[in-house]
Formats: C-alpha cells, structure tokens, sequence
C-alpha cells in the first residue's frame, strides 16, 4: 500500500463548479497535511494547512480532515481556468523530523 | 526578496558524469531538503539537513552526496552511481526540522536529462 494515495485524474470541472479532489494516507500517527499546487513544469507551492479534525477555509479553498478516516480533500469553489494544475496532497513522516511525504498528485483542468 | 534560488534551472549530463546542483535561501530557514521528481510520481526525498553540518538520508539516497557547510547552501551532487537521474531536483527550506511541522518551500527546480 502506498502512503499517500490519489486519483491521478485528470479531473476536469467546467468553470465555476467546485472541484472536489482527494486523498488517503497510510500513517495514523500523522498530524500534519498538506495541500500543495504544481503547474506544469514548475515547482510546488503550498496552498493549504490542516492540523485538526474538520474543516478549514481560506479564500476559494477548504480543506477537510478526517484522522479516523485516514482521509484528507480540497475543495475549490467557484473553479476558474487558472486552477488548472496538479494538486500533491503531503502529510509529515513519523521520526519526529519536519519530513514531508507526497502523494503523486491529481490533475485538474477547469474548462470555460 | 527572500527565497530559495536553485541553478541550473536546465542541466544535461553525459553518462559516467558527477554534476552538483546548487540550492541557496536567504529565508533564515534552518531546514533543508532535495526532493526528486518523476513524470506522473509524487516527490521523494534524497536527503535532508536539520542544522548546519549534519544530515540524513531519505529514501533514495543512494548514488547522492550532499553537504551543509553553510545554513544558507546544500548542494547536491548527482554521482554516476546514480543509475536513473534525469528527472527534476527540488530543494526545499523550513523554518525549523523539527518539532510543529511547518510549511516547505521550494525552489524553482533544477531539470537534469543525461545523454
């Protein structure tokens, strides 16, 4: 089983929709999950933090966490075209240190 | 501004061939990190360094060297023990290597194709 699963996609929304994307990871003890953007050829960028149990909204984007689950999603509300982009969900490795590890990502095209 | 600067952005290699690539930030970030990228693959990470003079590996180090003589450098230096490298090198930075978990920051990526 790999620790961090996702739907490779692509998903594609039409603009305006939400897009609801997903992930599961393998190690209970994990307390940290991570959303990260990546458009094509370029690197990473962090677009959402998620510590507890729920939901937590910024802007366009809510993130929802279930530990029991073992079960983290993004949504984006209100798509637009420039959302277009691979989504890498992460959480941080056991060991105590501030290692993260990432799922191979999901897809995403939002088509006008 | 502050962030993480990585070069060369492109890189090709003839097989047989060491080549090191630069990470530098100015974030004030005691962590750092390289990452390797595969087509349709999540990010593994090769090594990671907590403090200055002291790292660890991650899961596929092997046939990678690194150094952290500076809290601002880690390079990384592809060996030709490296049986498959062409792929892009990220190097990431956080504030702190352990503890409350923190965001990573990444460079812009270094793309290595061996010929």
């Amino acid at each position: 089983q790999k620790e961090v699963e996702q739907n490779s996609g692509p998903l594609s929304v039409p603009e305006g929709a939400i897009a609801s994307l997903n992930c599961t990871y393998s190690d209970r003890g994990s307390q940290s999950f991570f959303w990260y953007r990546q458009y094509s050829g370029k690197s990473p960028e962090l677009i959402m933090s998620i510590y507890s149990n729920g939901d937590k909204e910024d802007g366009r984007f809510t993130a929802q966490l279930n530990k029991a689950s073992q079960y983290v999603s993004l949504l984006i509300r209100d798509s637009q075209p420039s959302d277009s982009a691979t989504y890498l969900c992460a959480f941080r490795g056991p060991g105590g240190y501030n290692k993260l590890i990432f799922g191979a990502g999901t897809r995403l095209a939002v088509h006008p | 501004d502050g962030g993480i600067t990585q070069s060369p952005k492109y890189l090709f290699r003839k097989e047989g061939q060491n080549v090191t690539l630069s990470c530098e930030q100015n974030l004030n970030h005691d962590a750092m990190y390289w990452y390797r990228q595969d087509p349709g693959q999540g990010l593994r990470l090769i090594y990671y360094s907590q403090i200055v003079n002291d790292f660890q590996k991650g899961d596929i180090a092997e046939g990678y060297s690194v150094s952290r003589e500076k809290k601002e450098s880690f390079p990384l230096t592809v060996t030709s023990a490296q049986k498959n490298p062409t792929a892009f090198y990220l190097c990431a930075s956080s504030p702190q290597g352990t503890g409350v978990a923190g965001e990573l920051f990444f460079g812009e990526g270094s793309r290595l194709t061996v010929l």
